[in-house]
């Protein structure tokens, strides 16, 4: 049981270039969300999926897209990359989207943008 | 605007000692309240979690303790572990703002043997 895992592990991209962070989850879990984590700042909400089929901003959207291909996926895309969004990225998953329900969070991408 | 403040960025305890993170928050919705603890290079895993009806709640060695009025809570660690060495983060969330959690910047204990 891997619980959530993400791929890559560490990434450095050239300004104005694209890629897809990758995240799995095999909890069976309904609900999965992305953050970003920068230095002095606590993880912050970038997008979440209450459930397969949706999609909804969180505190920091900007610069990014995200896909629910089925119920154990959630791609971010960076679609043309920023030094502001150099940043530590994690993927999390919870059994529903109650705001009681655990989040269970994966081991993160490292991204740097140059 | 950080909703969820945690003002010590580093504590160093004793083993065998308590460990009392603090943790204080600005939005009065926030009910629900989490502590998670961090390793580096892995993600946060959750450790305990206390609702705005209760004051308390304690698991093990952890016990979480919520003042609505002072809008703080702290985490207490009890006896302290060198293996407790970590990033701590609070986190809260409100019934109407879905599962987004609001984390603060996270406290670093380091418990020395």
């Amino acid at each position: 049981n891997a619980g959530v895992t993400q791929t890559p592990k560490f990434q450095v991209l050239k300004t104005g270039q694209s890629m897809t962070l990758q995240c799995a989850q095999d909890m069976n879990h309904n609900s999965m969300y992305w953050y970003r984590q920068d230095p002095g700042m606590g993880l912050r909400l970038i997008y979440y999926s209450a459930s397969e089929g949706t999609t909804d901003k969180g505190e920091v959207p900007n610069g990014y897209n995200v896909s629910r291909l089925n119920k154990r996926e959630f791609s971010l895309r960076l679609e043309s990359a920023a030094p502001s969004q150099t940043s530590v990225y994690f993927c999390a998953s919870s059994g529903g989207p109650r705001y009681t329900d655990t989040q269970y969070f994966g081991p993160g991408t490292r991204l740097t943008v140059l | 605007d950080q909703q969820v403040k945690q003002n010590s960025p580093s504590l160093s305890v004793q083993e065998g000692r308590i460990s009392i993170l603090n943790c204080d928050y600005t939005n009065s919705m926030f009910d629900y309240f989490l502590w998670y603890k961090k390793y580096p290079a892995e993600g946060p895993t959750f450790l305990i979690s206390i609702s705005s009806i209760k004051d308390k709640n304690e698991d093990g060695r952890f016990t979480v303790f919520l003042n609505k009025s002072a809008k703080h809570l702290s985490l207490h660690i009890v006896p302290s572990q060198p293996g407790d060495s970590a990033v701590y983060f609070c986190a809260a969330s409100s019934q109407t703002g879905a599962n987004n959690l609001f984390f603060g910047t996270g406290t670093r204990l380091t418990v020395i043997p």
